[in-house]
């Protein structure tokens, strides 16, 4: 069972430069999430997608774009890397019903930016 | 700024022992989720308990919920060394009008258990 797969695993990216990450899903799930992950900060919610067709912002949109290309499919894309960005991004997803609401995390992209 | 803070940062047990982390919230909530983090890997989720409940158990593990104080805790009873990683609480909510459901993550709690 894949359940969240998430591409690249590692990244090294120079100031200025662009890069897409990319994350599917297989379990048919609505909702789709990318949160940051750095030291003392615990989980940072980046950009979420309820279903397929809408996005939102979350916590920390800044530098970020996202696109949910299909119900599977939600990739971050970082138009001009800075070296702020450089943290662990996790793609997550759920069901996101009031009764099934758990979600379900990528193994994660290192990203160095610098 | 972060909707749960977990309690204590660190903690750090002899294997056998029981490990209770608490987490704090600031917003009405629909569910607080319960995370596990083995270093360098992704989340892995560990148990839900709704607004309505007041406890619940899995195995090992004990969560409860006082939504009057914004609060709940996790309980590892008999803790042992594959126990070591990094726990978050995550408040889960409704957002109205716009359909979907946010998760809400602490910083974490680094527990160590030794052998």
């Amino acid at each position: 069972n894949a359940g969240v797969t998430q591409t690249p695993k590692f990244q090294v990216l120079k100031t200025g430069q662009s890069m897409t990450l990319q994350c599917a899903q297989d379990m048919n799930h609505n909702s789709m999430y990318w949160y940051r992950q750095d030291p003392g900060m615990g989980l940072r919610l980046i950009y979420y997608s309820a279903s397929e067709g809408t996005t939102d912002k979350g916590e920390v949109p800044n530098g970020y774009n996202v696109s949910r290309l299909n119900k599977r499919e939600f990739s971050l894309r970082l138009e001009s890397a800075a070296p702020s960005q450089t943290s662990v991004y996790f793609c997550a997803s759920s069901r996101a019903t009031v009764m099934n609401t758990e979600a379900f995390f990528g193994q994660g992209t290192r990203l160095t930016v610098v | 700024s972060q909707q749960g803070e977990e309690d204590p940062q660190a903690l750090s047990i002899q294997e056998g022992e029981n490990a209770t982390m608490n987490c704090s919230y600031k917003t009405s909530i629909n569910n607080l989720q319960w995370y596990r983090q083995n270093s360098g890997r992704g989340l892995v989720h560990l148990i839900l308990i709704r607004s309505n409940e007041r406890e619940k158990h899995s195995g090992r593990l004990r969560v409860t919920l006082d939504t009057s104080k914004k609060s709940s805790s996790l309980l590892i009873t008999a803790s042992r060394a594959a126990d070591t990683a990094s726990y978050f609480c995550a408040s889960g909510r409704m957002v109205t009008g716009a359909g979907s459901y946010q998760l809400t993550f602490g910083k974490g709690t680094k527990l160590s258990v030794i052998p």
